[in-house]
């Protein structure tokens, strides 16, 4: 069965610093990948998503992440953080769809904290 | 605005009180989907509907219930609330098609049972 690992459970950070936050996931044919982040008291949204094509995927808030099939990784980046980027971000994946569900599988979750 | 709502966002019952969490999309999406989220096992899939009519269990379904009559609303019911079913739930929602697409969560829902 699939599974996401984010190798870290907190990542604390000064303002303006770069950062990364690390996922792995088991391998498979194909996957296709996602973050989402979490603010505080509010619910998941998408920061970006890899389903094919170029393996550099730029999303939201200046976010982006690598996809790297031979590492099963794929790793999110900022150059440069704010402290509006606290938030607890998740890595999932996602199966081609067997059957009808199309569940995402989810790491336990990055959380980050930007410090001034 | 697009946007999936649950209601109550904040819920503290007793044990074996029935209650209902309300969850409603106004995106015309086929898909909707329950989970809980709770520290150390991140987020868990309990029920999902691929349309009106059509649920299945997800990956911890005992002691939920779901319905699917309309396509823009999947209340999640608990028949008889037990304390291990404290958690925060959400409700989520998405389009269908041959590659998966953003799946739009609601805002959430704390639930404790006492």
């Amino acid at each position: 069965a699939q599974s996401v690992t984010q190798l870290d459970s907190q990542v604390p950070v000064f303002e303006e610093a770069p950062v990364e936050l690390r996922c792995n996931y088991s391998s498979s044919v194909s996957v296709y990948l996602f973050w989402y982040v979490q603010y505080p008291n509010q619910g998941l949204q998408l920061l970006l998503k890899y389903l094919s094509g170029s393996t550099l995927v730029k999303g939201i808030n200046g976010f982006e992440a690598e996809f790297n099939k031979s590492q099963t990784s794929f790793h999110l980046r900022k150059p440069s953080v704010h402290i509006s980027d606290t938030a607890e971000y998740f890595c999932a994946v996602s199966d081609p769809p067997a059957g009808n569900n199309r569940k995402l599988i989810w790491g336990l979750g990055t959380s980050l904290a930007v410090n001034p | 605005e697009a946007q999936v709502t649950q209601n109550p966002r904040y819920l503290i019952t007793v044990t074996g009180k029935k209650l209902t969490v309300t969850c409603s999309q106004n995106m015309n999406h086929e898909y909707m989907s329950w989970y809980r989220q709770d520290p150390g096992l991140g987020l868990r899939q309990i029920y999902y509907s691929m349309n009106v009519e059509v649920t299945d269990k997800g990956d911890v379904p005992e002691g939920y219930k779901v319905s699917r009559k309309e396509k823009r609303n999947f209340p999640l019911i608990l028949e008889s609330p037990s304390p291990n079913q404290t958690s925060l739930y959400f409700c989520a929602s998405s389009p269908i098609g041959p590659l998966p697409y953003e799946q739009y969560f609601g805002p959430g829902t704390r639930l404790t049972v006492t």
